[in-house]
């Protein structure tokens, strides 16, 4: 089955700096990326997704590159605001299974 | 449009009681899926419903955990007999099912805690 491995964990940055977090997965076959958001207490939010007929998606401050050679994935928010704070999560699917696999998260916290 | 409702969002229960857990789709959506959340990890796929049918249901445990998602209401999450490890954040999310890998759209959760 699919594995989705997600760095790094935790992230720290300053306002108005970019903060890059990555993802790798296995099935060669996956070919929709998702990226969610969930701020604490709530349920993950939709931020940004990308298939795999395109290389970059972008959308204001947030861009998602797939590089489906080395298979990885990458979310670049940029001009980071303090409440960009929360836990991103990015998932792989497609392929034989339309169930996403989900990495660990990053916990990304901007500091004023 | 309203979203993914999921209620009740805090639930409490003692050990050897059931949970149950509801789901409403968001307007249009048929299809519904079931994740569990432990704490600072990631979502854990539980089981994939179509109404009156579960298409996959390899994440679920074989023993205390059945779910449905009937023609009529919330597609149900339920859970026997409950134990202090089913403590989590349980979430669900729906899909319109246009086929291929769809975009999945996640409700508030339902907090669980067993005393």
């Amino acid at each position: 089955g699919e594995n989705v491995e997600q760095h790094p964990s935790t992230l720290s940055v300053q306002e108005g700096d970019s903060a890059v977090i990555k993802c790798t997965y296995s099935d060669s076959a996956s070919n929709y990326f998702p990226w969610y958001k969930q701020e604490l207490g709530k349920g993950p939010q939709l931020i940004i997704d990308i298939r795999s007929n395109v290389g970059e998606k972008k959308d204001q401050r947030i861009a998602v590159t797939l590089n489906k050679t080395a298979k990885h994935f990458s979310l670049h928010i940029t001009e980071t605001q303090p409440e960009d704070s929360a836990v991103y999560f990015c998932a792989a699917s497609g392929g034989g299974s339309y169930i996403p696999t989900f990495g660990r998260g990053t916990s990304l916290i901007v500091h004023p | 449009n309203a979203g993914v409702m999921q209620n009740p969002r805090h639930l409490v229960r003692r050990r050897g009681q059931e949970a149950r857990l509801r789901c409403s789709p968001m307007k249009g959506h048929s299809h519904v899926y079931w994740y569990r959340q432990l704490p600072e990890e990631g979502l854990k796929f539980m089981v994939y419903l179509q109404k009156e049918n579960i298409i996959d249901e390899s994440g679920m445990p074989k023993e205390r955990f059945s779910a449905e998602f009937p023609k009529e209401g919330p597609s149900i999450l339920r859970i026997q007999q409950v134990v202090r490890g089913d403590s989590a954040a349980y979430f669900c999310a729906s899909s319109p099912g246009t086929g291929g890998a769809d975009t999945q759209y996640f409700g508030p959760g339902t907090r669980l805690t067993v005393l």
